[in-house]
């Protein structure tokens, strides 16, 4: 079957760096996609990555494994306002996205 | 990023009542459409994929007569609640792209949040 796991909640102090992995399986793959999403509102797009590495995007980079089935996003100099629900989805040979449950993420002064 | 309109942002309706959300890509053809429902503090939950001038693909679970989807255009796909209930109450949200072209990402609108008394 299909699946996306990644944690539930993290917590991380502003100003630190914190790291939110996701492992998937799909039929077929073309693609991964990290997302954010505030409390009450709909997704915004951070990042794809469909070839192995890391893109980096300002202080937010996704780094993907194609073997592994893995891909974390990394969140640098974090902000107050960086505290929302981060979405992993993977795509299938279908071009369907295939969506994990979200990683709240909380951030402390 | 492409941008993508949705209307309206919220409404609120009597039981029984019919209730029509529209979905805009503003300035892109989008082949794919995407509409979702997210309950409070639950994950996105696709209700249904639909490809311009062909029938939408309905997830499981989700009644097609009770969600109607028309995308009659590249830049327009409207979900109908029909017989809207409490239950219905959600916030609907739709998601654009062109899936194995130039858009492999999904645009999401701002969603509709649906309250049904």
């Amino acid at each position: 079957g299909q699946n996306i796991d990644q944690p539930t909640e993290m917590t991380a102090t502003e100003g630190a760096i914190v790291q939110i992995n996701c492992t998937y399986q799909t039929s077929g793959f073309n693609g991964l996609f990290w997302y954010q999403q505030h409390a009450g509102e709909a997704p915004t797009f951070l990042s794809y990555n469909v070839l192995d590495g890391l893109e980096e995007k300002g202080r937010f980079s996704s780094f993907l494994s194609r073997s592994k089935g893995y891909s974390y996003l990394l969140l640098k100099e974090l902000q107050m306002k960086d505290s929302a629900s981060y979405l992993c989805a993977a795509m299938d040979s279908n071009y369907q996205l295939i969506w994990g449950a979200g990683t709240k993420l909380i951030i402390k002064p | 990023g492409a941008v993508v309109s949705q209307h309206p942002s919220w409404v609120i309706c009597k039981s029984g009542t019919s209730v029509k959300i529209e979905c805009r890509s503003l300035d892109f053809q989008a082949t794919t459409m995407f509409w979702y429902r997210q309950f409070p503090k639950q994950s996105l939950m696709l209700m249904a994929t639909s490809n311009e001038g062909s029938k939408a693909t309905y997830e499981q679970g989700v009644e097609k007569d009770k969600f109607l989807i028309n995308h009659a255009s590249l830049t327009l796909s409207t979900l109908t609640v029909t017989s809207a209930h409490p239950e219905d109450s959600s916030f609907y949200i739709c998601s654009a792209g062109q899936p194995g072209g130039s858009y492999n990402e999904q645009f999401f609108g701002p969603g509709t949040r649906l309250t049904v008394l």
